[in-house]
């Protein structure tokens, strides 16, 4: 079957690092994308990774291993409008599969 | 236009009514597609759209959903019967082609039903 899994929450402290982990099961994977939500607000693209490695915007950088059907999603000097939840998702067949959800909640 | 338009932005519903969502997607989008959201849970895939053919529909959870595109833009979901399982958020977001998954879906702030 097709499924991705995330933790369901993760605290942190602004001004840190924190990783949020994706691992999937599917079969013909292209490529994993990371969104970001606010609470009550419009899904956003935050980036996407087709080939191993890193990828940086700014303070988000996002990781994939293909072989370990795993991926990361890397939030640098954290602030509070960071706090939201972000999900992973994979294409499949041309649309988006989505994982639960992880809620970031930043601590002052 | 500049985003994805979604009306209703909320919809109180008797259960057992029809109901009808409306979505515009940006302009030149040929891509759409409906999700469905509930209280802190995931995006759940409903359908859809290459141009007006819905090519993938296998998310609709039943009979009772459907959905159109006219004009290679306005797309209307429709519940009827709705029950209370129905209740949640509904997203829309449009792409300029199906491949361009790359650069991401521009999703609307939803349609938030309750069906009482």
């Amino acid at each position: 079957g097709q499924s991705l899994e995330q933790p369901s929450e993760v605290t942190a402290v602004e001004g840190a690092i924190v990783q949020i982990n994706c691992t999937y099961q599917t079969s013909g994977f292209y490529g994993l994308s990371w969104y970001q939500q606010h609470d009550g607000g419009a899904p956003t693209f935050l980036s996407y990774n087709a080939l191993d490695g890193l990828e940086e915007t700014g303070r988000f950088s996002s990781f994939l291993s293909r072989s370990d059907s795993y991926g990361y999603l890397l939030l640098q000097e954290l602030q509070m409008k960071d706090s939201a939840s972000y999900f992973c998702a994979f294409d499949s067949s041309y649309k988006l599969i989505f994982g639960s959800g992880t809620r970031l909640l930043v601590r002052p | 236009g500049a985003g994805v338009s979604q009306s209703p932005s909320n919809k109180v519903t008797e259960k057992g009514k029809d109901v009808e969502l409306r979505c515009d997607p940006i302009s030149g989008h040929t891509a759409l597609y409906w999700y469905r959201q509930s209280l802190g849970q995931g995006l759940e895939f409903l359908i859809y759209f290459q141009g007006n053919s819905a090519p993938d529909k296998s998310g609709l959870p039943s009979d009772r959903f459907s959905a159109e595109r006219t004009g290679e833009s306005v797309s209307t979901l429709t519940i009827q019967r709705t029950q209370q399982e129905d209740s949640a958020v509904y997203l829309c977001a449009s792409s300029l082609r199906l491949e361009r998954v790359r650069v991401g879906y521009t999703f609307g702030s939803g349609t938030r039903l309750t069906v009482v």
